[in-house]
């Protein structure tokens, strides 16, 4: 079973300051996915990456296939990038391929 | 823009009751999902639809069947509701080895 552990699990930063999320999964996958949850909001998914990084705005998916990890950066944080971020993998042992397992979500919290 | 409606944002139901709750999306995706999401425990699948009237099991589907009669609606239906049930309901879509797209959300409440 694939476990997918994300850390941490709460994250406070000031406004401005660049910010780190990581991820890490137990078994092979066919692509990792990042996603955000606003308060009472629903979700929204920011990136879906195989390897290397893609870059949208100020945010920074990047994936190492080898060790199994990927990291969300935020670059210049603001108040409104405080949401729930979570990540969640597609894997490829066999079976259907559009299940997702998710991990708990990192609550970040911007403060002005 | 792909939308993903739900029926209720907000559902209050009695214990017992029979509890529909539906997920309408509207950019002809073959594959559509249920997941309950409870604090501590993140997204966990209920069940998944991967074609008309074609359904698999997802990771928590006791207490719950669904329907999909047509391509662009997919049910979620609690047969006898229960406190343990009370959570956020989560719906998507996606078309295949695809990003998924959420819908708003019920948040359930049974008494």
């Amino acid at each position: 079973k694939n476990e997918v552990e994300q850390s941490p699990q709460n994250l406070t930063a000031q406004e401005g300051e660049f910010i780190t999320i990581n991820c890490s999964y137990s078994v092979g996958i066919s692509a990792l996915h990042w996603l955000q949850q606003h308060p009472g909001g629903g979700i929204v998914s920011l990136f879906m990456l195989s390897s290397g990084k893609k870059k949208h705005g100020r945010l920074i998916a990047t994936i190492n296939i080898q060790e199994k990890h990927s990291s969300l950066h935020i670059t210049a944080s603001h108040p409104r990038d405080s949401a729930v971020y979570i990540c969640a993998v597609t894997t490829n042992s066999g079976g259907s391929n559009y299940k997702l397992t998710f991990g708990k979500g990192t609550l970040l919290t911007v403060n002005p | 823009d792909v939308k993903v409606t739900q029926s209720s944002r907000y559902l209050v139901k009695r214990t017992g009751e029979k509890v529909f709750l539906e997920c309408v999306q509207d950019m002809d995706h073959e594959n559509m999902f249920w997941y309950r999401q409870d604090p501590g425990l993140g997204l966990r699948l209920i069940y998944f639809s991967y074609d008309v009237k074609m359904k698999e099991k997802g990771d928590i589907p006791e207490g719950y069947s669904v329907s999909r009669e047509k391509k662009e609606r997919f049910s979620l239906i609690l047969e006898s509701a229960s406190t343990n049930q009370t959570s956020m309901y989560l719906c998507a879509s996606s078309p295949p080895w695809y990003t998924q797209y959420f819908g708003p959300g019920t948040r359930l409440t049974v008494l």
